[in-house]
This record gives C-alpha cells, sequence and structure tokens, in this order.
C-alpha cells in the first residue's frame, strides 16, 4: 500500500525559533499533499494544501507566512512554522492523494510539535 | 455544504461484543467518496475503507463491514466480535468532487474495547 513518512515524529523547540517538519510518500508520486493540525481529542483540521510546483492553498485563518509550505517534487513537501509559540503546539499530520480519481489520502505518522 | 456528522463521542463495549459506529454527511455533490479512518494511540491514521456515491453496496472485510444509504446519508461501520486492538478513534470523511477535493472529516469517534 502507500506509504507516507514524516519527519521528525516528535519534537521540542524554544518560543521563537523556527522548526521543519518533512513529509515524503515513499512508493508512489503524490501531485497533492495535504498538512492538518490536530488538537488532543478533536478532528483533523485542514491547514493547507500544497501542490507540487505551485504555491500552497490556505485555509482560510491559516497563516501563510507562520506556516510555510513547500512541495518541491513529487515525493516531498515541508511544513515549516516560523516563530513558533506555545499556542503552536500540536500534533500536525500531513497526507498525500494518490490519484484524483481514487482520491484517497494516506497519511503520515503525525508530527507532535511542542513549543516550550 | 459539506459536512460529516458522527455523534456518537465515545463508546465502550467490552469484549466480542459488535459494535456500530454512526456517520452521516451533507453534500451538494452527486459524485463524492467516502472514507472511514482508524487513528490508534500512536496517532497515524489508518485508512480503512472508501466507497464512492455510485456504489451503494455494502462491504465486508473480516470483522468490519459498511453500510451505505444514500437515502438517509449515513455510512456506518460496524465491527463484529470487537477486540482490545480495535480501540481506537474512528474518523468517517468525505471528499466532494470539487477542484480541491477536499476532505470533511467529521469529530471522530473513541471505541474502547474493555477485555
Amino acid at each position: 500500500g502507500a506509504v507516507v513518512s514524516q519527519h521528525p515524529s516528535w519534537v521540542i523547540c524554544k518560543s521563537g525559533t523556527s522548526v521543519k517538519i518533512e513529509c515524503r510518500s515513499l512508493d508512489f508520486q503524490a501531485t497533492t499533499m495535504f498538512w492538518y493540525r490536530q488538537f488532543p481529542k478533536q478532528s483533523l483540521m485542514l491547514m493547507a494544501t500544497s501542490n507540487e510546483g505551485s504555491k500552497a492553498t490556505y485555509e482560510q485563518g491559516v497563516e501563510k507566512d507562520k506556516f510555510l509550505i513547500n512541495h518541491a517534487s513529487l515525493t516531498l513537501s515541508t511544513l515549516t512554522v516560523t516563530s513558533a509559540h506555545p499556542e503552536d503546539s500540536s500534533f500536525y499530520i500531513c497526507s498525500a492523494r494518490v490519484d484524483r480519481i481514487t482520491d484517497t489520502q494516506y497519511f503520515g505518522p503525525g508530527t507532535r510539535l511542542t513549543v516550550l | 455544504a459539506q459536512k460529516v456528522t458522527q455523534a456518537q463521542t465515545e463508546i465502550s463495549v467490552v469484549e466480542k461484543e459488535d459494535v456500530t459506529l454512526d456517520c452521516v454527511y451533507e453534500t451538494r455533490d452527486t459524485t463524492y467518496y467516502l472514507f472511514w479512518y482508524k487513528q490508534p494511540p500512536s496517532g497515524e491514521l489508518v485508512f480503512l475503507i472508501r466507497r464512492n456515491s455510485f456504489d451503494e453496496q455494502n462491504e465486508i472485510s473480516g470483522r468490519y463491514s459498511w453500510n451505505f444509504q444514500k437515502s438517509t446519508s449515513s455510512f456506518n461501520f460496524t465491527i463484529t466480535a470487537s477486540q482490545v486492538v480495535d480501540s481506537a478513534v474512528y474518523f468517517c470523511a468525505l471528499s466532494g468532487s470539487g477542484p480541491g477535493n477536499q476532505f470533511y472529516f467529521g469529530t471522530g469517534t473513541s471505541l474502547t474495547v474493555i477485555p
């Protein structure tokens, strides 16, 4: 099946620093990747849709200058949380869509970010 | 508007009992897809099933079965003879036919199977 990896799986950083999270599709090419945020015991909230070679499309209320997304290749998308603050602490999950026909999204294992 | 409702927030069952997780959706699209994902305590979402709007056949996969009824806009998920390993949060999701094919997730149902 389609496998999506994320790195790192967890990270602790100081307030004001930037953190980069990588999302890779390991055995398929993903033209579209998605970034979600999940708070404890809540559902997934879509942050942005990332298309290879073009700018990401951000959901309403998501600061694009704070959450930088780069989709440089068909197998890699990165999310950079800039100038992180404690309120950015969350579980960040990426997913990759195999193709538009099946539309199934396969999810990475998630990255738990804690900002001190 | 696209919306997925999972009215059951938490469910507890004793091992070997059957349990049904409800999912009700709203969409104006004629072509859409419905999904179920499992999120165990480790956090990773595991794909369980995809169903398109033109296929109302129920599906069975081992102890799992799904009942899709367009007339009631429901896509319910039943686990037969539940096991402790089934304990997880289960999400129902809807994908439309719009340009972004965005996923709309329900709020999830936390299932605890008691040994």
